[in-house]
């Protein structure tokens, strides 16, 4: 049974515009969530993270936000750059266990 | 440069046959991880280390075994009784301790069986 779920295999943006991944999970008891971004036949990369006691990180262009009460995360790309193309993951983590659980990844594709 | 070797970058191997993926790093991570991806599914554990010489079971681990001898490495066997061996493998490490860390992945290594 997977406790983090993209439901949205792909996305496709506009050069300029924001995108808006999404991701659910059901596990309560998560207190960790990060996103990683991926190039095809490399390993994934860090791009952001945020603790449960916070319902917003930004970086950049990109923010997560945490919505505790729905098990729900979104990162959004603003604005998005086609160098952003590429397969977004969401993972989660608990109790300091050092053990991630990760989604099924969202493939981004921003247009020129 | 710190940061995490697999290799080879692509395995071919017969079915019936062991293999093992190499894994490597130097940036003094006490934890380490093996994942396997298939199309269309995210990354999935097969096992994981939080220290030298321990490792654990992750959700997948049947037909794979490892060993955690030395820190800076954690190779993965493949055995002949994992029954869809072909996939793309990816290590990581992170640091162990109090706070929460994020994970740093190796290139991957793609696993075909024929």
């Amino acid at each position: 049974d997977q406790q983090v779920k993209q439901n949205s295999p792909s996305l496709s943006v506009q050069e300029g515009r924001i995108s808006i991944l999404n991701c659910d999970y059901t596990n309560s008891m998560f207190d960790y969530f990060l996103w990683y971004k991926k190039y095809p036949a490399e390993g994934p990369t860090f791009l952001i993270s945020i603790s449960s006691i916070k319902d917003k990180n930004e970086d950049g262009r990109f923010t997560v936000f945490l919505n505790k009460s729905a098990k729900h995360l979104s990162l959004h790309i603003v604005p998005s750059q086609p160098g952003d193309s590429a397969v977004y993951f969401c993972a989660a983590e608990y109790g300091n266990f050092n053990k991630f659980y990760f989604g099924s990844g969202t493939k981004l594709n921003v247009k020129p | 440069d710190g940061g995490i070797t697999q290799s080879p970058k692509y395995l071919f191997r017969k079915e019936g046959q062991n293999v093992t993926l190499s894994c490597e790093q130097n940036l003094n991570h006490d934890a380490m991880y093996w994942y396997r991806q298939d199309p269309g599914q995210g990354l999935r554990l097969i096992y994981y280390s939080q220290i030298v010489n321990d490792f654990q079971k992750g959700d997948i681990a049947e037909g794979y075994s490892v060993s955690r001898e030395k820190k800076e490495s954690f190779p993965l066997t493949v055995t002949s009784a994992q029954k869809n061996p072909t996939a793309f493998y990816l290590c990581a490490s992170s640091i162990s301790g109090t706070d929460y860390y994020e994970q740093y992945f190796g290139p991957g290594t793609r696993l075909t069986v024929t």
